[in-house]
């Protein structure tokens, strides 16, 4: 079946620093979706990007990530982090062919940001 | 943007009750979802509930739990008995896509068992 690693369970940073969160997948599909969620503190988790067009960077509020299929891959990337990007990241996969009734989740990286 | 209602948002209840937990999905998606979440860990997938019908159920899905979305109303799940390991956030998400529509989620509703 699909399965998303997340290898780091916390990162943890100082304000002003770059940020990478590591994603690899594995799926039988050809052309998977990929999506990171964002769940602040208290609060529901929500889309961040997505993206399904291989090397293609996708952006959205000052993050970024690119779909790499030759590595499987689809980190989550910012030049410099902020106090209110602390929250938990997850990242996702989906099929895109009939009979994918379940997004598959990482186990989600807590990412800290210090002062 | 597109909402996802959750009712209660806070329930307390003795351990051995009942509890039924309300989700409003996004109005036409056809595909919902529930995620448990224990505080201060990840979230995970309990169950998705397709054209009437449980379409997949993850090893947290006691049978004490159950769902289904009676004539188009809300999506409920439903845990009877409780157990003090099911206090949790429960978080209920819907799609308009099973492959490659993304999840809309609700706030969760936060259940404590005592």
């Amino acid at each position: 079946g699909d399965s998303v690693t997340q290898t780091e369970g916390l990162v943890t940073l100082t304000e002003g620093l770059p940020v990478m969160l590591n994603c690899t997948y594995q799926t039988i599909y050809s052309n998977p979706f990929l999506f990171w969620y964002v769940q602040h503190l208290n609060e529901s988790p929500r889309l961040l990007l997505k993206s399904f067009t291989d090397n293609k960077r996708t952006e959205h509020q000052g993050f970024h990530a690119t779909l790499h299929k030759s590595s499987s891959s689809f980190h989550l990337q910012k030049s410099s982090a902020q106090l209110s990007d602390s929250a938990l990241y997850y990242c996702a996969l989906s099929g895109t062919s009939g009979g994918n009734y379940k997004p598959t989740f990482g186990k989600g990286t807590s990412l800290v940001v210090h002062p | 943007g597109p909402k996802v209602l959750q009712i209660p948002s806070h329930q307390i209840i003795d351990m051995g009750q009942m509890v039924t937990l309300n989700c409003d999905p996004v109005s036409n998606h056809l595909y919902f979802y529930w995620y448990k979440q224990i505080l201060g860990q990840q979230m995970e997938f309990l169950v998705n509930f397709y054209n009437g019908k449980v379409m997949e159920k993850s090893k947290l899905f006691k049978d004490q739990f159950s769902v289904e979305r009676p004539d188009g109303s809300y999506f409920t799940l439903k845990i009877q008995p409780t157990a003090l390991e099911d206090s949790a956030v429960y978080f209920c998400a819907s799609s308009s896509r099973a492959s490659t529509g993304q999840l809309y989620f609700g706030e969760g509703s936060k259940l404590t068992v005592l």
